[in-house]
């Protein structure tokens, strides 16, 4: 079964250092996003990305926070300098037309856990 | 805007015992709604999913009814195994393609 893939599954950062976060969504869907969950909370929206643009982000995708899909696989989510309470869980999801997969159910990563020291 | 509001947990049950898992959903239109669990140490996995109203998800013995009248999309599950300890997620989906909201999580542990 198709599978959307992350890497690293963990990271360790200091602070104020930059991070990108790699994800290879299922091959074929077009809608990319990204999530975070903070441990022990609920998992957030932080952007969705359509047509090699930004559909829609919260508000906790501010300017430290960038995406991008460089090559036609890779989807990467960039934080310029990270902060302490940039730590979480990140999760990558991908939906969109694919055969034997619903069009519009989101399948999510493994996540990677990000550490900001 | 639309939230999702779930029983919190955690929640301990034996094995072969009932689970109930309440959700209930605010939001503008007909959303999507989904469960999808966290197995400890992996990532989140869709369990199962309605897209209008009175349809019911199911898979591995779960089940959820999306009911319009009383915006709610209940988990349960006949019999628990210890297989299933995990934290479960109710979700929703306003529109195709659109973000998905997550409620806060119902942690279940399964004891023997």
């Amino acid at each position: 079964e198709p599978e959307v893939t992350q890497t690293p599954s963990h990271q360790v950062t200091q602070m104020g250092q930059e991070v990108i976060l790699r994800c290879v969504p299922i091959s074929n869907h077009l809608y990319f996003y990204w999530y975070r969950q903070i441990l022990g909370q609920k998992v957030e929206f932080l952007v969705s990305f359509y047509n090699n643009e930004i559909s829609e982000k919260s508000e906790i995708f501010d300017d430290q926070f960038s995406v991008e899909r460089p090559d036609g696989s890779n989807f990467t989510l960039k934080i310029r300098s990270t902060k302490l309470e940039d730590s979480a869980m990140y999760f990558c999801a991908s939906s969109g037309l694919k055969r034997g997969l619903s069009t519009d159910t989101q399948y999510f990563g493994p996540g990677t856990r990000l550490t900001v020291l | 805007g639309d939230s999702v509001t779930q029983m919190e947990g955690p929640v301990t049950l034996s094995e072969e015992a009932f689970l109930t898992i309440n959700c209930t959903y605010t939001a503008t239109g007909y959303p999507s709604l989904f469960w999808y669990v966290q197995y400890p140490g992996e990532g989140l996995q869709l369990l199962l999913k309605a897209t209008k109203a009175d349809d019911k998800g199911s898979n591995k013995g779960f089940e959820a009814t999306y009911r319009k009248e009383t915006t709610s999309f209940h988990l349960e599950k006949g019999s628990v195994q210890v297989s299933d300890s995990a934290v479960y997620f109710c979700a929703l989906s306003s529109t195709s393609y659109d973000k998905v909201i997550f409620g806060p999580g119902t942690s279940l542990s399964v004891i023997p």
